[in-house]
This record gives C-alpha cells, sequence and structure tokens, in this order.
C-alpha cells in the first residue's frame, strides 16, 4: 500500500475553510484516495474518496494534483462539530473479491477554533 | 447513525473469561471487517468476510475467533485475553468488488478492557 503523511495537527476558525494537506508520492495507477474522519469515541467515518478528478459532495471537495502524490481535503465552512482525526488513506485491494485494505496511518488532529 | 450497530459498546472482562462481540449491518453489504484500535496507535484490520467467507486474516492472534453467520451478522469470540489485547474494537461493512471504488462504514466500537 501506499504510504501517506499528514501534518500531526492543525487549527482552523469556526466558519473559515480547512484545507487538510496529504502526501502519497507512492502511489500507483489505480489506487484511490480516501479520507475519512473519527470523533473521539466514536467508529471511523467516511467522508470522500478519489482516483484522478476532484471530488466534491455534501461534506467536502477532493483536491487531487495533476501527478496524483498529493492531495487536499476541503471542508468549506468549518463547524465546532468537524473536530476530528482525519485519516488520508490509499486503498489496497486485498482479495479476488475486492475486498479494500484500508491503512489507517495517525491522521491529522483537526480543531475548530470558535 | 451509520446502518453498523455493535454490542456491548463497553465490556470488562478478566483474562480467564470468553465473551462475545457482536456486530450487525443493515445496510445489505456483503462485506465485513473487524478492526481493534489500541490507545494512541492507528486502527489496525483483523479480519475481513466476503459473503460470509473469511478472505483476510491479518496474523491475528487465536484467542480472537471470528465468526460471520450470514451477511448481516459478525462475531468476535474472545477468550484468554491479555491486558494489551484492552482497546476499541470496530466492525465495519461494505459492498463487494466495486470499481470504482466504495466507502466502508463502521459501527460505534466495542471499548474492551482485559482486567
Amino acid at each position: 500500500d501506499a504510504k501517506t503523511t499528514q501534518p500531526t495537527s492543525m487549527d482552523c476558525a469556526e466558519g473559515r475553510a480547512a484545507n487538510l494537506p496529504c502526501n502519497h508520492s507512492t502511489i500507483s495507477g489505480n489506487e484511490y484516495v480516501y479520507w475519512y474522519r473519527q470523533i473521539h469515541s466514536q467508529g471511523p467515518q467516511y467522508i470522500i474518496h478519489g482516483l484522478k478528478n476532484n471530488e466534491t459532495n455534501e461534506m467536502a471537495s477532493l483536491i487531487i494534483t495533476e501527478d496524483r502524490k498529493s492531495s487536499t481535503l476541503i471542508l468549506p465552512h468549518a463547524t465546532l462539530r468537524d473536530t476530528a482525526v482525519y485519516y488520508c488513506i490509499v486503498r489496497g485491494i486485498i482479495s479476488n473479491f475486492g475486498n479494500e485494505k484500508l491503512t489507517f496511518g495517525t491522521g491529522t488532529r483537526l480543531t475548530i477554533i470558535p | 447513525e451509520t446502518g453498523v450497530t455493535q454490542t456491548p459498546r463497553h465490556l470488562v472482562m478478566g483474562m480467564t473469561n470468553k465473551k462475545s462481540l457482536k456486530c450487525e449491518q443493515h445496510l445489505g453489504h456483503n462485506a465485513m471487517y473487524w478492526y481493534k484500535q489500541s490507545a494512541k496507535k492507528p486502527l489496525e484490520l483483523m479480519f475481513v468476510y466476503n459473503f460470509k467467507e473469511q478472505t483476510e486474516n491479518n496474523s491475528v492472534p487465536s484467542r480472537f475467533s471470528p465468526e460471520c453467520p450470514n451477511s448481516s451478522h459478525l462475531f468476535l469470540h474472545l477468550h484468554t485475553l491479555q491486558p494489551e489485547d484492552s482497546a476499541l474494537y470496530l466492525c465495519a461493512s461494505s459492498q463487494e468488488w466495486a470499481h470504482s471504488g466504495y466507502e466502508q462504514y463502521f459501527g460505534p466500537g466495542t471499548r474492551l478492557t482485559v482486567t
């Protein structure tokens, strides 16, 4: 699996856009980039994923560089409830059924400041 | 509410006890996963089941025994655990293979303490 590198922690003011970077310089051509977050004492929550193109959903936007070696997760208007650990993951396939292996790193602890 | 439930939410057990963790998903998925999250360590994949068949055992000690009677239910049977097995145990489910990628939905976890 491609390794990802994220800053350990970040702060963002409430109402501002939170931009979380991730480096995945060893990503291969068919590997997707996934973002999950984990609010304290809860299970991880899926946010968004992409392969090459930028993606947007109701939660966030994902910007992937043209060489795919890095990406940025954007939370457009951060709220206090967005305080969590954010994980950038490159998906690996572990079975002929297509079961995915999500290798979670230590993530970025994002704190939204009132 | 993610559609994946886990019981119990908290469990304290002695090293000689036998207990089971239960996971149920209401999403119509065919793949289910067990993860372990120890304090200050990343989530670790333990087991993967696809259409009730185990497709991955990530070198987990035999004191952890999974069971998947159907695509909606997943159990983790525990016996003679060690204090270092204390952790948050998370269950997840997903669709089976999809070329465009698919997400895993996680339950709230069972906080296990081994005394």
